[in-house]
């Protein structure tokens, strides 16, 4: 989940366990979740988006959870890999106020996820 | 086809020196955003480009940052008078423009010494 501090909340499942990383966003006017992965010295890697007019997402051995209601975002990993380790990012899209808008992204702090052999 | 991709890999400057990192965004790709991610932090933002004009920098920390798109491809960031907390990962986005996806390039770590 979201990070208060200046450490990763950690997740630690075994291999063909499915995880669960949990995300709280804080934007409301919010209307479109990514989550992204990322490897240690490479960039974030899109895994799954999601926008505010749906529940429920699926991808390739992932599912994206949207709750509104309580602002919450989670990443659903199924039968969770060695590759699978990673840190994890949700980021909310945010438009700016500029003129146009930017839909900048706002990152939470990431979960760091370690799949044991 | 080829992704984001960013120069130099590692930069490491002495502080107050000046810097430049590079981003070849994806081909056809209007939308460009630069981000800065420190140690055990998600990316922050910084500016963002939609063809060749800064359509919204209120992320650039202050005026020592500074970013160019003149060809609406190619971006550069300069950094001016570097100082030890500018160390860190700059990275770089694309994407056709808002609201389609954005994906990053492996970023440039600089290192202020």
């Amino acid at each position: 989940g979201e990070s208060v501090g200046l450490h990763l909340p950690t997740l630690s499942v075994q291999e063909g366990d499915n995880s669960i990383i949990n995300c709280a966003y804080s934007n409301s006017a919010s209307d479109y979740f990514i989550w992204y992965k990322q490897e240690s010295g490479k960039g974030p890697q899109f895994i799954i988006d999601i926008r505010s007019n749906m529940d429920k997402r699926q991808g390739q051995r992932v599912t994206v959870l949207l709750n509104k209601t309580v602002k919450h975002l989670s990443l659903q990993i199924a039968a969770t890999q060695p590759g699978d380790s990673a840190v994890y990012f949700c980021a909310e899209n945010r438009e700016s106020a500029a003129q146009g808008g930017s839909e900048k992204l706002v990152f939470g702090k990431g979960t760091k996820l370690t799949v044991n052999p | 086809g080829a992704g984001v991709s960013q120069t130099p890999s590692n930069k490491v400057t002495e502080k107050g020196k000046y810097v430049e990192l590079r981003c070849d965004p994806i081909s056809g790709h209007t939308a460009l955003y630069w981000y800065r991610q420190s140690l055990g932090q998600g990316p922050e933002f910084l500016i963002y480009f939609q063809g060749t004009g800064a359509a919204d920098d209120s992320g650039l920390p202050n005026d020592r940052f500074f970013a160019v798109r003149p060809e609406g491809s190619v971006s550069t960031l300069k950094i001016q008078r570097t100082e030890r907390g500018d160390s860190a990962v700059y990275l770089c986005a694309s994407s056709f423009g808002p609201p389609d996806t954005q994906y990053f390039g492996p970023g440039t770590r600089l290192t202020v010494l």
